[in-house]
């Protein structure tokens, strides 16, 4: 059971915007970095965001990610066919002195 | 260039200690702020993180497996390897290992493809 709640599926038309939520608690989202992960079907998951808003080189700036207090959000802007995978967001808990990952969001394409 | 390679059985059965090795280039675990992360994915599940070791040798683990888990390094062939005793279907996942590192606060940046392990008798 992960400590890091995200909804199980989102949907959009291609071109349209999507907002995915992480929900997490002072341990964790609240005093650490949040990393967000796309995960597309039968590959490696990919570093789509880190420091809870920076882009590693090579991702497009159609993905964004924002924190709020115990909470942070993934977004995603002129949606594609191919974004439709599994997003994860994931930081370190300090209570459990572990990286925790959140319980994934799929997001589809209608 | 990073990249990152799990090896190891694909099978294993219940009860067995399950050995996966981590063949990385690109980066040195003696560099300060370099770590390697074991994560796995059940089939249909959620990532779920496992342990990580750094380049000053501390060991994290995920805390309902730690007492199953081992991880250790050999910098000298650019390996981690993670060991898990007494395996159980339940274990059966994508394992993958993965680069995290100061320059991006730790977050894991780069992955490797994965290794499928299927525990059944």
């Amino acid at each position: 059971q992960s400590v890091l709640t995200q909804p199980p599926s989102v949907s959009a038309a291609p071109g349209q915007k999507v907002t995915i939520s992480c929900s997490g608690s002072s341990s964790n989202i609240g005093n650490n970095y949040v990393s967000w992960y796309q995960h597309l079907p039968g590959a490696a998951p990919k570093l789509l965001i880190y420091d809870n808003n920076k882009r590693p080189s090579g991702i497009p700036d159609r993905f964004s990610g924002s924190k709020s207090g115990t909470s942070a959000t993934l977004g995603i802007t002129g949606l594609q066919t191919g974004d439709e995978a599994d997003y994860y967001c994931g930081t370190w808990d300090n209570s459990l002195s572990i990286f925790v990952f959140g319980t994934g969001t799929k997001v589809s394409v209608l | 260039q990073v990249t990152l390679r799990e090896s190891g059985p694909a099978l294993v059965k219940p009860t067995q200690t399950l050995t996966l090795t981590c063949t990385f280039s690109g980066f040195s675990l003696s560099t300060s702020g370099m770590c390697v992360s074991w994560i796995r994915q059940p089939p249909g599940k959620a990532l779920e993180w496992l342990a990580r070791i750094d380049w000053d040798d501390d060991e994290y683990y995920s805390a309902s497996l730690k007492t199953r888990l081992t991880i250790s390094k050999d910098t000298s062939k650019n390996q981690v390897v993670l060991t898990m005793t007494n395996m159980d279907p339940v274990d059966t996942a994508t394992y993958y290992c993965a680069r995290a590192s100061y320059s991006s606060s730790y977050a894991v940046d780069i992955w490797g493809q994965g290794t499928m392990v299927t525990v059944s008798s």
